[in-house]
């Protein structure tokens, strides 16, 4: 079946700008997350969603960071007033439930903000 | 809070040869321990996974790894690299009783010289 998809797979956006990031997971999948990725830097974890529960917010690191996921399914993270530090892959990822449950990655969004 | 170290941050092996990667962590209590590949431009793919049991656990492309206790280790073995395994590899550590949220350490960069 299908994997976990991003989109888009770049962006370039102006210091400034707001930007959404999609995440569309594996059907069936419950849990969601995602994970920012600089260069050099090994993954740093941002939210967590799991079926109907309250996310987990507590990566985002700052309030210009946010994410909803509707219906359970398909996962957006936006960016407001994106900044030059913003700038990374930012990595989606999807299980069957809490993270015993092997967790499947997407290609990721390349984020570049000038 | 867990913590993951991986000390090598780039690993040169020629093909053909033995590879070890090293992955330590800090955690009071036995974590679930994950072993994730990166090829270049693609998101994170599983290789292995511990959770309980026999210490030597066997994972896809022929990885393997083992989890010894008494040094707070999980390190990844290859008896004989491909040019293919060319790839970036996280650790990645879950703590049981807790949020399930992985901590992934910063990654070491394979290269495979002919």
């Amino acid at each position: 079946g299908a994997g976990v998809s991003q989109s888009p797979s770049n962006k370039v956006t102006e210091k400034g700008k707001d930007v959404e990031l999609r995440c569309d997971p594996i059907s069936g999948h419950t849990a969601l997350y995602w994970y920012r990725q600089s260069l050099g830097q090994g993954l740093e974890f941002l939210i967590y969603f799991q079926g109907n529960s309250a996310p987990d917010k507590s990566g985002l690191p700052s309030d210009r960071f946010s994410a909803e996921r509707t219906g359970g399914s398909v996962s957006t993270l936006t960016i407001q007033r994106t900044q030059q530090e913003d700038s990374a892959v930012y990595l989606c990822a999807s299980s069957r439930g809490q993270t015993l449950y092997e967790q499947y990655f997407g290609p990721g969004t390349r984020l570049t903000v000038t | 809070a867990q913590s993951v170290t991986q000390p090598d941050i780039h690993i040169t092996v020629s093909e053909g040869a033995s590879l070890e990667l090293r992955c330590n962590y800090s955690y009071g209590a036995t974590p679930y321990l994950f072993w994730y590949v990166q090829s270049p431009g693609q998101g994170l793919q599983l290789l292995l996974k511990y959770f309980s049991g026999d210490t030597l656990v066997q994972g896809i492309k022929g990885f393997e790894a083992e989890f010894k206790r008494s040094q707070s280790s999980f390190n990844l073995r290859k008896p004989s690299v491909h040019w293919s395994d060319a790839a970036e590899y996280f650790c990645a550590v879950v703590t049981s009783g807790g949020s399930y949220i992985p901590t992934f350490g910063r990654g070491t960069s394979l290269i495979v010289h002919p």
